[in-house]
């Protein structure tokens, strides 16, 4: 199993344009998340999705939308990119949600850069 | 508002140099207190879930307790391989998890 997967893993955008991350993972799990990761500011929550066809806020999601049109895939994406969404982006699933006896597995990051 | 603090930000060890990470927190309703292990580039991998005050679990040279207000992750005899930078988050009864900015540990041989 590959696990959680994410393209591209780098990506470099002028203020302004637009691009879509792709998140997939092959463990059917019902739970999917994005996450940005700043120096000194820790992980925190995008977007999540509690199945396929739904979505919610997490504590970040201004300047973002997200889309789960098959149970497999997640999609984050920037409509207008500005220089303060240059960040690490992580993609996350789990089986259960908000339990404390599951974990959320992380894929390997994109690194993107708004100049 | 869930919060989570760790201290130190970084530290350097010499291999074998015993030491702990720590992870303060304040949290509405705790559903599990989790620890992770982050190596550059790649994303975090999960090591261990605490549930309640004075549970205690151990992986290798890693072992992790709890009290009521924090969460300690200690490292005994370290090797270079442990390197590595180490969350700490906790979930509570809004059933997301709120990360720390994690401690970047470098194990010198």
């Amino acid at each position: 199993n590959a696990g959680v997967t994410q393209t591209p893993k780098f990506r470099v955008l002028k203020t302004g344009q637009s691009m879509t991350l792709l998140c997939a993972q092959d463990m059917n799990h019902e739970y999917m998340y994005w996450y940005r990761q700043d120096p000194g500011m820790g992980l925190r929550l995008i977007h999540y999705s509690v199945g396929e066809g739904t979505t919610a806020k997490g504590e970040v999601p201004d300047g973002y939308n997200v889309s789960r049109l098959k149970k497999q895939n997640f999609l984050l994406g920037l409509e207008s990119a500005a220089p303060s969404q240059t960040s690490v982006y992580f993609c996350a699933s789990s089986y259960l949600f908000g339990s404390g006896t599951d974990t959320q597995y992380f894929g390997p990051g994109t690194r993107l850069t708004v100049l | 508002e869930d919060q989570v603090t760790q201290s130190p930000e970084a530290l350097r060890l010499q291999e074998g140099e015993s030491s702990s990470l720590n992870c303060s927190y304040t949290v509405s309703g705790l559903r599990g207190l989790f620890w992770y292990r982050q190596d550059p580039g790649k994303g975090p991998e999960f090591l261990f879930t605490l549930y309640s005050a004075g549970e205690e679990k151990e992986k290798e040279r890693l072992k992790a307790t709890l009290t009521k207000k924090e969460s300690f992750l200690h490292i005994t005899a370290p090797k270079p391989e442990d390197s590595a930078t180490y969350l700490c988050a906790v979930m509570g009864s809004a059933r997301q998890l709120t990360f720390g900015s994690g401690t970047q540990l470098t194990v010198l041989p």
